[in-house]
């Protein structure tokens, strides 16, 4: 099946930095997303990105398929942003629904 | 608030016990996922369910089933329960039976004693 590798485990930003997340993927995928665990334990998906770049508010998220990487940007992080947050791919190609998630990287954002 | 409802949000029983999990799936949503959570293993895929038919399978243990009824609800069924069963159980649903979003629950956490 498919490996998932995201890289830095561990992150830690001062209020209102920008950080870059990475996400490696070892097959073709027709799907890429991206989730943020708060501390509460709440899985939220952030995006849904194929291919491309996506933005939502100071989040963007880019996925160049055809090298097999996705990469997630925070911009001006706020202590809210903190938390783990995980890239996911389908397993066989895409032919099935279910996702592999990577092990994640852990922001913590100070004040 | 993702639209999926899990319950229990907390289970602690003992070891050797039987539980069940439950999910309800955002509305219009007709794919299931069950999700394990642990701290040494990550987020493990369990099973997928799409329209009441099992759809995928994952690192499922023979101890453990799972169905989805016809009103798109499903159950998670744990049994001969171990230490290291506990952990975070996750649903999660999506519109198709794969490339599209899915969205989850807040997880039920199981406490195995």
């Amino acid at each position: 099946g498919i490996q998932v590798e995201q890289s830095p485990p561990d992150l830690i930003l001062q209020e209102g930095a920008n950080s870059t997340l990475r996400c490696n993927f070892s097959d073709s995928v027709n799907n890429l997303q991206w989730f943020h665990q708060n501390p509460w334990g709440q899985l939220i998906n952030l995006f849904y990105i194929p291919s491309g770049t996506k933005q939502n508010g100071r989040l963007s998220a880019t996925t160049v398929a055809t090298e097999r990487y996705s990469l997630l940007y925070i911009s001006s992080s706020q202590t809210t942003d903190s938390g783990v947050y995980f890239c996911a791919a389908p397993n066989y190609g895409g032919s099935q629904g279910n996702l592999i998630f990577g092990k994640g990287t852990k922001l913590s954002v100070k004040p | 608030d993702s639209g999926v409802t899990q319950t229990p949000k907390h289970l602690i029983t003992a070891t050797g016990q039987r539980v069940t999990l439950r999910c309800s799936p955002r509305s219009g949503d007709l794919s299931v996922y069950w999700y394990q959570q642990s701290l040494d293993q990550g987020l493990q895929f369990l099973i997928q369910y799409y329209n009441g038919e099992e759809r995928a399978k994952g690192n499922i243990l023979e101890r453990f089933s799972a169905q989805q009824f016809p009103d798109l609800h499903s159950e998670l069924n744990l049994s001969s329960l171990e230490l290291g069963d506990s952990a975070l159980y996750f649903c999660a649903s999506s519109v198709g039976s794969s490339g599209t979003p899915l969205h989850f629950g807040n997880g039920t956490r199981l406490t195995v004693t």
